[in-house]
């Protein structure tokens, strides 16, 4: 059971490069989300997948696009990559909200 | 729309002893849920004690509880006999109870650390 998985873990692009950030749970949540982190700012949500076929933005959607492809994953793509979109990407899941919700280890990008 | 609020920027604790870091929400909602995460240097997002705005009861989980004052609208953290393991960054989260969302709002946190 490896809870939620994120890939690359670490990852460096030049501005107007574009870049897919994998997300898989195991744990047959129906909800997935992803948050990023900037120093000082805590996470914001950037889209979230309430179950599988819907998605929708949250606070900071603008620059990327989301695809919950089946009940487990969830990817974050980046069409064309800007240095304001340097931060640490979480992506999360939930199953009742009571419970709140698991997060993956995170990617460090860093936009040149 | 909720806001979430750590006034502690950092903090810092002796080994040992005790440590009460606080949290301030606004919502006009009656039903919600309020969570502490743990960032370690690792960078991994851990739960680390809930409560839900209907009990009254505080929530305790071993070393960590939690007063939460529902008309104060404040929830504060409180960690008992501090272990160096628990120098991390502490997050505040707020989460409706109703509808489809269930996000996540967080606070910008709180940098403590714990000293030998």
């Amino acid at each position: 059971n490896a809870g939620v998985t994120q890939t690359p873990k670490f990852q460096v692009l030049k501005t107007g490069q574009s870049m897919t950030l994998q997300c898989a749970q195991d744990m047959n949540h129906n909800s997935m989300y992803w948050y990023r982190q900037d120093p000082g700012m805590g996470l914001r949500l950037i889209y979230y997948s309430a179950s599988e076929g819907t998605t929708d933005k949250g606070e900071v959607p603008n620059g990327y696009n989301v695809s919950r492809l089946n009940k487990r994953e969830f990817s974050l793509r980046l069409e064309s990559a800007a240095p304001s979109q340097t931060s640490v990407y979480f992506c999360a899941s939930r199953q009742v909200p009571y419970l709140g919700q698991f997060f993956g280890p995170g990617t460090r990008l860093t936009v040149l | 729309a909720q806001t979430v609020t750590q006034s502690q920027p950092e903090m810092s604790v002796q080994e040992a002893e005790t440590v009460t870091l606080s949290c301030t929400y606004d919502t006009s909602e009656n039903n919600y849920y309020l969570f502490w995460y743990k960032q370690p240097p690792s960078r991994q997002m851990i739960l680390v004690i809930r409560q839900e705005a209907y009990k009254q009861q505080n929530a305790t989980e071993n070393r960590f509880s939690v007063n939460f004052q529902k008309a104060a609208k404040s929830f504060s953290l409180k960690i008992s006999d501090s272990q160096l393991g628990d120098t991390a960054m502490y997050f505040c989260a707020f989460s409706r109870s109703g509808g489809s969302n269930y996000k996540l709002t967080f606070g910008k946190g709180t940098l403590l650390t714990v000293n030998p």
